[in-house]
């Protein structure tokens, strides 16, 4: 159980696109969700927190017009790259929780390369 | 809030040999410890938490943690390696009252035959 998908797993695009990445909680209801990025041989690195309908909590230093999130349902977040740049290039990883409960179940992560 | 020190950058192994993971954090509440392995372009997968309780916690694949409050540890241990368990591994903590996660930079293990 406890199962996270994320989509898609790898996107190549133009600088100047806005790519938009998928988490789904497929068996359980998760009233939040967080996004995170990972560079190269890093750690991870929180985004942002998203609660099932309410605005998204993101962490000092990122941009909230340039990575748009948005959990409308108990079973789907989505963050959305906007215009995005070569410096936007990373691995983003989302991860759920299911009801408030422990641990937080990761997705497969979107290896993201903009041109 | 909460920061995790992983003592070990790269940990290199044979195989079949037994691996321990240093973990220290720091946190002036309560907190909850995870660890996590990461496959290459892969997400995350939980190996072993602690929330509560006893402090020796068996997770998957063979996998065990003690919780040392005293030492602010929480090393990871493995008895018998083997090549699949080349990964990257993370440990994390979070406050007992709060969901978010804070990691380590990681420990990349590899395993030689």
């Amino acid at each position: 159980g406890a199962v996270v998908s994320q989509h898609p797993s790898r996107v190549i695009c133009k600088s100047g696109t806005s790519v938009k990445i998928e988490c789904r909680s497929l068996d359980f209801q998760a009233t939040t969700m967080f996004w995170y990025r990972q560079f190269p041989k890093q750690s991870l690195m929180l985004m942002a927190t998203s609660n099932e309908g309410s605005k998204a909590t993101y962490e000092q230093g990122v941009e909230k017009d340039k990575f748009l999130i948005n959990h409308a349902s108990l079973t789907l977040s989505t963050l959305t790259v906007t215009s995005a740049h070569p410096e936007d290039s990373s691995f983003y990883i989302c991860s759920a929780l299911g009801q408030g409960n422990q641990p937080q179940h990761f997705g497969d992560g979107t290896r993201l390369s903009i041109l | 809030a909460q920061s995790v020190t992983q003592l070990d950058s790269q940990v290199p192994v044979f195989e079949e040999a037994p691996v321990e993971l240093r973990c220290n954090y720091s946190s002036s509440v309560s907190v909850y410890l995870f660890w996590y392995v990461q496959y290459p372009n892969q997400g995350l997968q939980l190996l072993l938490k602690y929330l509560s309780g006893s402090t020796l916690v068996k997770g998957i694949n063979g996998f065990e943690a003690e919780f040392n409050k005293s030492q602010t540890s929480f090393h990871l241990r493995k008895p018998s390696v083997h090549i699949s368990d080349t990964a990257e591994y993370f440990c994390a903590v979070s406050a007992s009252n709060d969901y978010k996660l804070s990691f380590g930079a990681g420990t990349t293990v590899t395993v030689r035959a």
